[in-house]
């Protein structure tokens, strides 16, 4: 596709509920973030991926927090026992190398609500 | 916890004027860039601009950088109601991978 796709765009969850939310990242690109961003705040970083390598997870606020990249492409991140404070904008973001110097193109996000 | 800081949180001009907001963070830097946010939407990307750079323009919009104070500023000339969003830089730290975001400006123009 085009530019990153996120899905679903808003998923509300009963607390305790287990989620996972998608990321289709640009063809081809190596890096691949997710951050989360509460209402009001700039997003915090949580993992890093070069290609389905994880080589930093330690934004990820909890061990419920998983998130994988099988094959170098889509990655899920997964959310278990959601909680309240879980609440919050979840972006995916892709760029074409591994250096901390190209532009990272950002998906619309997954809006997630923990009632 | 979050690198950068913008100045001013939050930032109100009419239609017409020159929108300035300011971004200061805390250690070395190989890039720095500004992204935009419109409510409820993803980020887009403006502009980056690398260490050894000090201004950068595209379109209506200039940035400066100057790492020796650690602050860069965007500057949008000529401001539309259609600029209206919040705006975030986000530095590119040296040696690593991450991108690491300020609290962010939001921006209100008037028509």
């Amino acid at each position: 596709g085009a530019g990153v796709s996120q899905s679903p765009r808003y998923k509300v969850a009963k607390r305790g509920q287990d989620v996972a939310l998608r990321c289709d990242p640009i063809s081809g690109h190596v890096s691949l973030f997710w951050y989360q961003q509460a209402l009001g705040q700039g997003p915090e970083f949580l993992t890093y991926f070069q290609n389905e390598a994880q080589l930093d997870k330690s934004g990820l606020p909890s061990d419920r927090f998983f998130a994988e990249r099988p094959e170098g492409s889509v990655s899920t991140l997964k959310i278990q026992r959601t909680q309240q404070e879980d609440s919050a904008v979840y972006l995916c973001a892709s760029s074409l190398v591994t250096r901390g110097d190209t532009e990272a193109f950002f998906g619309q996000g997954t809006r997630l609500t923990v009632v | 916890s979050q690198q950068g800081e913008e100045d001013p949180q939050a930032l109100s001009i009419q239609e017409g004027e020159n929108a300035t907001m300011n971004c200061s963070y805390k250690t070395s830097i190989n890039n720095l860039q500004w992204y935009r946010q419109n409510s409820g939407r993803g980020l887009v990307h403006l502009i980056l601009i690398r260490s050894n750079e000090r201004e950068k323009h595209s379109g209506r919009l200039r940035v400066t950088l100057d790492t020796s104070k650690k602050s860069s500023s965007l500057l949008i000339t000529a401001s539309r109601a259609a600029d209206t969003a919040s705006y975030f830089c986000a530095t590119g730290l040296s040696g690593t991978y991450k991108y690491i975001f300020g609290t962010g400006t939001r921006l209100k123009v008037l028509a």
